[in-house]
């Protein structure tokens, strides 16, 4: 069962573009994080967001948490070739009265970003 | 400061066979996690270990097992290899507990099983 469902699953657009992925589910996260992941590298945390309608910018990245923490979105702004990757969203959530660190990833965005 | 860091990088093994995976969690961290990525699709939950218990389990079968230890670094052992096996095993650690949700992943272990 796929909790958490990333579109689109893949993008190729022209550098300077703008797009945006988003990352959906039916079930309630406490928290979630976006991660980009290079081909034969571990994924790097770009960012985490808690709250809902939390709203969080890097650089040319921004990252929104929906009102009801069960959907998240990543907006690129004039997109480079630098930014092609694989977009990972991942969530969190409580389990049984305790938590622990177990991240559920959606199947993730391969973007490919064109001089 | 030094990432996380796994041993082997790369590895290819023949079905029945076991294997060790090795990870060195950041300095200070106390939490490890391993996950499995397939070819084309997101990591999923295999383990978590803080204070050298273990903490988490996925849905992953009894051939899959792990270890902490005192330094906190951590150990997965896959026994009687099959090809579904092959994949990337990455290894994640956490700054701030049993309950962090931010965690920082290694380079990753790539399993052949052939």
């Amino acid at each position: 069962t796929q909790l958490l469902e990333q579109s689109p699953q893949f993008l190729s657009i022209q550098e300077g573009e703008n797009l945006t992925v988003y990352c959906n589910s039916s079930s309630v996260f406490s928290s979630l994080q976006w991660y980009r992941q290079e081909p034969g590298e571990g994924p790097v945390l770009l960012v985490t967001v808690v709250t809902g309608g939390e709203v969080k910018k890097l650089k040319r990245l921004t990252f929104q948490f929906g009102d009801a923490r069960k959907d998240s979105s990543l907006h690129i702004t004039a997109a480079q070739p630098g930014d092609t990757g694989l977009y990972l969203c991942a969530g969190a959530k409580r389990a049984g009265g305790t938590s622990y660190g177990k991240l559920t990833f959606g199947q993730g965005t391969i973007l490919t970003v064109h001089p | 400061d030094a990432g996380v860091t796994q041993s082997p990088t790369h590895l290819i093994k023949t079905r029945g066979q076991q294997v060790t995976l090795r990870c060195s969690p950041i300095s200070g961290h106390k939490s490890v996690s391993w996950y499995q990525q397939v070819l084309g699709q997101g990591p999923q939950f295999i383990f978590q270990y803080y204070e050298k218990e273990e903490r988490g389990r996925g849905n992953f079968p009894d051939r899959f097992s792990a270890r902490q230890f005192p330094n906190y670094s951590s150990e997965l052992n896959v026994n009687a290899l099959l090809l579904g096996d092959s994949a990337l095993y990455l290894c994640a650690s956490s700054p701030y507990g049993m309950s962090s949700y931010e965690q920082y992943f290694g380079p990753g272990t790539r399993l052949t099983v052939t």
